[in-house]
């Protein structure tokens, strides 16, 4: 299956790291990014490439991967993190644009 | 800068055509994107263009009811809908493609995105 699975949510205290993986069979193939989304607001790219973040984007945001799942990783949350976390890659004939079905984080 | 518009209410079976303005960079030269966000559901892919327009990819769930258009004069973009269904319901967004090649048209990222036009389609 070319799906990407996102844990629905994910709640972390202040200045603890948040981790949303996401995981699907054509990862080890496609490369994956992420985006946060607000309500109200356009989403923005926080990681391309798998790790690789965007000028502007705090560094408290990065990207691993491995096998089959990607990590986005959150250090030192503040709260104006609290947003949908959405990956999104490509299927493995690289056809279709492919996104998770999101992660809700909460900073508690 | 993507700026979109022409989103509105529409009746199921009806039509729209929605317009993305880009500014700010060389429009001509990047493949573009137009993505939904149902009420209360998760980001969808609708369909990309290359630059020239020569490749065309579709989501399955707008196949044959949508068409995707491009002015390189204009620096637009555009969606054409017809035959709408309640479940097209949804915020639509456009944005800029990049990483990604002919081959593999599917592929890269989408930075940056529009604000947004509501599509609503009901009875």
């Amino acid at each position: 299956s070319d799906e990407l699975t996102q844990a629905p949510s994910v709640s972390v205290s202040p200045g603890q790291t948040a981790r949303i993986t996401c995981s699907g069979d054509a990862l080890p193939k496609q490369y994956v990014y992420w985006y946060q989304k607000k309500p109200g607001q356009a989403p923005v790219l926080v990681i391309y490439k798998d790790s690789e973040r965007p000028s502007g984007i705090p560094e408290r945001f990065s990207g691993s991967s491995s096998g089959t799942m990607v990590t986005l990783t959150i250090s030192g949350v503040v709260a104006e993190d609290e947003a949908d976390y959405y990956c999104q890659s490509a299927d493995s004939s690289s056809t279709y644009v492919v996104f998770g079905g999101g992660t809700k984080l909460t900073v508690l | 800068q993507l700026v979109e518009s022409g989103g509105g209410l529409v009746r199921p079976g009806g039509s729209l055509r929605l317009s993305c303005a880009a500014s700010g960079f060389s429009f001509r030269n990047y493949y573009m994107s137009w993505f939904r966000q149902a009420p209360g559901k998760g980001l969808e892919w609708v369909s990309s263009i290359t630059s020239s327009a020569s490749t065309i990819y579709y989501a399955d769930s707008v196949k044959g009811r949508f068409t995707v258009s491009r002015d390189n004069a204009k620096d637009s973009l555009y969606l054409q809908m017809i035959r709408l269904r309640v479940e097209d319901t949804a915020l639509y967004y456009c944005a800029r493609q990049q990483g990604a090649s002919i081959a593999a048209v599917a592929t890269g990222w989408f930075d940056p995105w529009g604000q947004g036009t509501l599509v609503t389609v009901s009875s």
